[in-house]
């Protein structure tokens, strides 16, 4: 599995747009990046994948540059409800022995009003 | 029409004691996992089992055994309960094993499980 660098922490407000930058220098030819949401008290949840370009859907956008060693996910408009922790995957197989399929510490983002 | 449910949300217990906790998905998925969310808020695999067989077996401590009665269900029990196991456990399912890749696959998480061992 890709290993991920993402910013600990950000801070916004109601309204704006937020882009929270992953840096995945290693990233393998099949590796598919997804993005995962995880609001206190819940498990995560799925919001986007992509593998090159952009990705849209309802929620957020996916812009992945030419070499895909790094990738940014934008939400437009944050609202309070936006405030959770959000994780950056990119692997596409791993090692059934001897490694951790782990979800890093993630990027706490904070809403405030 | 909950997708990947838990049972109980939150278990207090003590030192020693043999705790279960069950997990359900309908949405007729091949693979189930079991996740371990520490104080750090690290989410790191324990187990998965694809069609009821096992297919990832982490650095877990043997006291954690997982059973799969079906492949809708995916129960883990946990012997001899220590201090560190107090964690937040979260049961997962995807279409498929996220060994054949993660195009499509995503995985889809239950509520949590809060244990507290005192």
């Amino acid at each position: 599995l890709a290993k991920t660098t993402q910013p600990i922490s950000m801070d916004s407000y109601e309204g704006q747009e937020v882009n929270i930058t992953c840096s995945h220098n290693n990233i393998a030819t099949n590796d598919y990046i997804t993005w995962y949401q995880q609001f206190p008290s819940q498990g995560p949840r799925f919001i986007i994948q992509g593998y090159k370009t952009k990705v849209t859907n309802e929620v957020a956008s996916l812009f992945i540059p030419a070499d895909r060693k790094s990738s940014t996910l934008s939400l437009p408009r944050v609202s309070l409800s936006d405030t959770a922790v959000y994780y950056c995957l990119v692997g596409s197989t791993f090692d059934n022995y001897g490694q951790n399929f782990v979800f890093g510490p993630g990027t706490r983002l904070s809403v405030l009003p | 029409d909950t997708a990947v449910s838990q049972t109980p949300k939150y278990l207090v217990t003590q030192m020693g004691n043999d705790k279960s906790i069950k997990c359900e998905q309908n949405l007729g998925h091949d693979t189930m996992y079991w996740y371990k969310q520490d104080s750090k808020k690290f989410l790191k695999i324990m187990f998965s089992y694809n069609n009821k067989e096992l297919i990832i077996n982490e650095t877990v401590p043997n006291r954690f055994s997982p059973k799969s009665p079906d492949k809708a269900h995916l129960n883990l029990h946990i012997n001899s309960l220590e201090l560190g196991d107090s964690a937040v456990y979260f049961c997962a399912s995807s279409p498929k094993p996220l060994t054949s890749g993660t195009r499509g696959n995503e995985q889809f998480f239950g509520p949590g499980t809060r244990l507290t061992v005192l």
